[in-house]
């Protein structure tokens, strides 16, 4: 079974500062994919940006960008210029192509992201 | 945001109580999931289904029921609620195409206490 570790339950960044937070893996697959998503206080967990296993190239989107290391098993997830708008819990979550298997998604515990005006 | 709705949202019912926690997606997904959320935010997956008359239970057993009639619809149900299912549920649904892992999609989620 997969399994996937975040190892801060809590961060605190400054308004504009970058902030990394970190995710480890476990699994025998070689295709699969994962995620960070975002979840505000009371409102809809959201998808920040997602990483096909196959490519070489890390994720970006906006602000967010991912440092995805295949052989280390490691997904970090680096917000720059933090906003306030940013304070949630962070989840990476894992999930496996199998082509028709059971293919939800495998959650780390969650980081507590607080972001100081 | 998707298009994704959860009702009720919030739920405070006595034990032994049936209960159903509503979950509709128009986005015509065929993929949808129900996770449950523990006080710890930790979510495990408890069911699944690829698409009408499809149900799977998922990595955490759970005592809890799902039925997928409609495509849109993906209602859980509880036959007697306890204590310890108090929780927050989240709906999630994926366009599931042709084999292919898609992004999930949640919506707002029912939090449920169980008195």
């Amino acid at each position: 079974a997969q399994t996937v570790t975040q190892s801060q339950p809590e961060m605190s960044v400054q308004e504009a500062e970058t902030v990394t937070l970190s995710c480890t893996y476990d699994t025998s697959e070689s295709d699969y994919y994962l995620f960070w998503y975002k979840q505000p206080p009371s409102r809809q967990m959201i998808l920040v940006i997602r990483q096909e296993a196959y490519k070489q190239q890390n994720a970006t989107e906006n602000r967010f960008s991912v440092n995805f290391q295949k052989a280390a098993k490691s997904f970090s997830l680096k917000i720059s210029d933090s906003q306030l708008g940013d304070a949630a819990m962070y989840f990476c979550a894992y999930s496996s192509d199998s082509g028709g298997g059971a293919d939800g998604l495998t959650f780390g515990k969650g980081t507590h992201l607080i972001i100081q005006p | 945001e998707a298009d994704i709705y959860q009702t009720p949202r919030y739920l405070v019912i006595g034990t032994g109580k049936k209960i159903t926690l509503e979950c509709s997606q128009t986005m015509g997904h065929d993929k949808m999931y129900w996770y449950q959320q523990d006080p710890g935010m930790e979510l495990h997956l408890i069911h699944y289904s690829y698409g009408v008359n499809s149900t799977e239970k998922g990595d955490l057993s759970s005592e809890s029921t799902v039925s997928r009639i409609r495509t849109e619809h993906f209602p859980l149900t509880l036959e007697s609620a306890r204590p310890s299912h108090t929780s927050q549920y989240l709906c999630a649904s994926s366009a599931g195409l042709a084999g292919l892992t898609d992004t999930q999609y949640f919506g707002p989620g029912t939090r449920l206490t169980v008195l």
